[in-house]
């Protein structure tokens, strides 16, 4: 399943599928993005993040791509399972001193058990 | 290591009321900042301390809003007087400073009636 962050707040996946999230960041001048992912009742969570000077970056069951060119993000879950169930934001910042981290509008994954 | 926490957890007031929101950050953290996330949208930065002294306030709504960070420590949210659009989940979160990641707390869901 595939969302477009912004214009499909509602991703529904089956279990055990590959899940992409989408965003689209705004600032040109940002150098380090991340995604956090927020369930139900709780604060948001890191999952992974990725700099500037990468273009993939890869965790246990997750893969954050940047394509700066078009400022765009991704966050795939492979292997989706119902405990990934949860609303994931992008977010964008500048490193260096303090950091004011902008968030997207986020997209709720729903998984289909 | 404790995380950080946020006092209330949920706080229901009517329109006119106050209310004051507190976040004690994690242990040595310099950097403190203030979200907020109404209902459907992004998660809204509101300002940023570092230590005691408030480094980015741009995100505050208006003045009904005042926060403060009193030795460096805890900090406390205020709005006075609070208003139906300020219903939303306000949420803390602190950093050391210079590095990239933000521990989130659990937020204070805010409902104004």
């Amino acid at each position: 399943g595939e969302s477009v962050g912004l214009h499909l707040p509602t991703l529904s996946v089956q279990e055990g599928d590959n899940s992409i999230i989408n965003c689209a960041y705004s600032n040109s001048a940002s150098d380090y993005f991340i995604w956090y992912k927020q369930e139900s009742g709780k604060g948001p969570q890191f999952i992974i993040d990725i700099r500037s000077n990468m273009d993939k970056r890869q965790g246990q069951r997750v893969t954050v791509l940047l394509n700066k060119t078009v400022k765009h993000l991704s966050l795939q879950i492979a292997a989706t399972q119902p405990g990934d169930s949860a609303v994931y934001f992008c977010a964008e910042t500048l490193t260096g001193g303090y950091q004011k981290v902008t968030f997207g509008t986020g997209t709720k994954l729903q998984v289909i058990p | 290591e404790a995380g950080v926490t946020q006092f209330p957890s949920h706080s229901v007031i009517e329109k006119g009321q106050t209310v004051t929101l507190r976040c004690d950050p994690i242990s040595g953290h310099d950097n403190l900042y203030w979200y907020r996330r109404v209902m459907g949208k992004e998660i809204k930065f509101l300002l940023h301390f570092v230590k005691e002294s408030k480094q980015d306030e741009s995100g505050m709504p208006n003045n009904r809003f005042l926060a403060e960070r009193t030795g460096g420590t805890y900090s406390t949210l205020k709005v006075q007087p609070a208003e139906l659009e300020d219903s939303g989940v306000y949420f803390c979160a602190s950093s050391q400073v210079g590095t990239g990641g933000l521990f989130f707390g659990s937020g204070t869901q805010l409902s104004v009636l």
